[in-house]
């Protein structure tokens, strides 16, 4: 089975340009997670859907940050304008919550293979 | 407060030999699950073991174990026979009880990670 899907693997551009990151979810997950993973601050929860909306975007870093789920197959995280600061692993994540209850919560997130950018 | 805690940033151990890697967690919730992941220096998050609250036994997976003491909120990771392959991050992650209907708590918060190496 195909796991989650992420493109590109390496991304490196000059600040100020637009970046946009994509995400193909396991089939049949509903939930879809976006982390960025830094030395200095480890993992952090971005942005997650459930159901192709939005539920906590509160771990997006500002309005430079923007993710949408326009489907259930694909989601896009994109920073513009990019900056240096930016540059980490950014991952994705899907699961799923459908469900009973306690099934959800013993279900794990299965991760993308990142994509590694660098802000120059 | 840190909902996940993993003090020992680095670890050292020789092949074969058992290790325990330490995970406490903080949580009021009397439901909630454990996952413990791995990262290795490809990237990749993979997970490896979970464990939910109400679980009447310590979960175990091939190589792997969870010594789970729920009164003193620790669910360490025991690899037994450590391979050279078992050198890579670990992550201990906590999902907390589902209290909205539908979805709001599927995220997982992850601690800072352990690494681990395994000396020949």
């Amino acid at each position: 089975d195909a796991g989650v899907i992420q493109s590109p693997r390496h991304e490196v551009t000059e600040m100020g340009q637009e970046v946009t990151l994509r995400c193909k979810p396991i089939s049949g997950h509903n939930s879809l997670f976006w982390y960025r993973q830094t030395m200095m601050r480890g993992l952090e929860l971005l942005i997650y859907f459930n159901n192709n909306v939005p539920i906590d975007d509160s771990g997006m870093p500002e309005d430079r940050f923007s993710a949408k789920m326009p489907n259930a197959s694909f989601s896009t995280l994109k920073i513009q304008p990019s900056e240096p600061r930016d540059s980490a692993v950014y991952f994705c994540a899907s699961s799923s919550s459908l469900l009973p209850r306690q099934e959800i919560l013993r279900q794990p997130q299965h991760f993308g293979d990142g994509t590694r950018l660098s802000i120059l | 407060a840190q909902k996940i805690t993993q003090t020992q940033p680095g670890m050292f151990v020789q092949e074969k030999e058992a290790v325990t890697l330490d995970c406490t967690y903080d949580t009021s919730d009397p439901s909630y699950g454990l996952f413990w992941y791995k990262q290795p220096s490809s990237g990749e998050m993979i997970f490896l073991i979970y464990q939910g609250s109400y679980d009447q036994q310590n979960a175990t997976e091939g190589r792997y174990s969870l010594n789970f003491q729920k009164a003193r909120k620790s669910a360490n990771l025991v690899i037994s026979a450590s391979q050279l392959g078992d050198s890579a991050m670990y992550f201990c992650a906590m999902r907390e009880g589902l209290r909205r209907a539908n979805f709001g708590n599927e995220k997982l918060t992850f601690g800072t990670g352990t690494r681990l190496t395994i000396i020949p």
